[in-house]
């Protein structure tokens, strides 16, 4: 298995719901990043994890909690969203030593809708 | 801001012609890269420039980021559909911010 990893693909969650989105890379990467992708908005950069010690969180909601329990390993915790939430959301992970071009990879996203 | 704009925003063409996607910011960057994304992935990267004026090919794919590192175009030579898909530019700030451009939605109708 290679790659970024998204699960799940798809997810429907009601205003009150509380789930969670998982991200897996096994590409020996030690940095994680979570983007949102709206329509008609560019890629946003939500929060980025660095050998786990979280670097950056873009003034993201509370109700978005992120978990980072190792470098292969990307959690988003979910609760109380609401429709304008409904997005897709990739996960991304880099080889990052230092301020470089590394690329990112990203998984193919967990496509979330807010009822 | 550190907005990139691209344009078009969107674009349908015929199979064999050639296009070209600009993305534009007012700020400097220290790198760019170029990614394309299919329904239902996630963006791949194509290419990174580094160095203002710097010219990179891949296939019939050329990339160009412009003097001042503020801009990028893409140009696509005879067009194939599989060339179809978002593209998205990313200028790279600090460490961490890669900061993505509003896209170019192509449709390459055979």
């Amino acid at each position: 298995e290679t790659g970024v990893t998204q699960t799940p693909r798809h997810l429907v969650m009601g205003m009150t719901n509380k789930k969670s989105l998982k991200c897996e890379q096994h590409l020996g990467h030690n940095a994680m990043y979570w983007y949102k992708q709206s329509a008609k908005k560019p890629l946003e950069l939500m929060f980025v994890y660095n050998f786990k010690e979280q670097t950056e969180n873009n003034s993201v909601p509370s109700r978005f909690s992120p978990e980072c329990p190792n470098s292969s390993h990307l959690f988003l915790h979910l609760h109380t969203l609401q429709p304008e939430d409904s997005a897709l959301y990739l996960c991304a992970s880099s080889r990052k030593t230092g301020p470089d071009n590394s690329p990112l990879h990203f998984g193919n996203g967990t496509r979330l809708t807010v009822t | 801001t550190q907005l990139l704009e691209q344009s078009p925003q969107f674009l349908s063409i015929q199979e064999g012609e050639n296009l070209t996607v600009y993305c534009n910011s007012s700020s400097v960057f220290s790198s760019l890269q170029w990614y394309r994304q299919e329904p239902g992935e996630g963006p791949v990267l194509l290419v990174t420039v580094v160095t203002g004026g710097e010219v990179k090919k891949l296939k019939r794919l050329t990339f160009q980021f412009g003097d001042a590192r503020k801009d990028s175009s893409l140009h696509i030579t005879a067009a194939q559909p599989g060339d179809t898909g978002l593209y998205l530019c990313a200028g790279i700030r600090g460490t961490y911010k890669y900061i993505f451009g509003t896209g170019t939605r192509l449709k390459v109708l055979a």
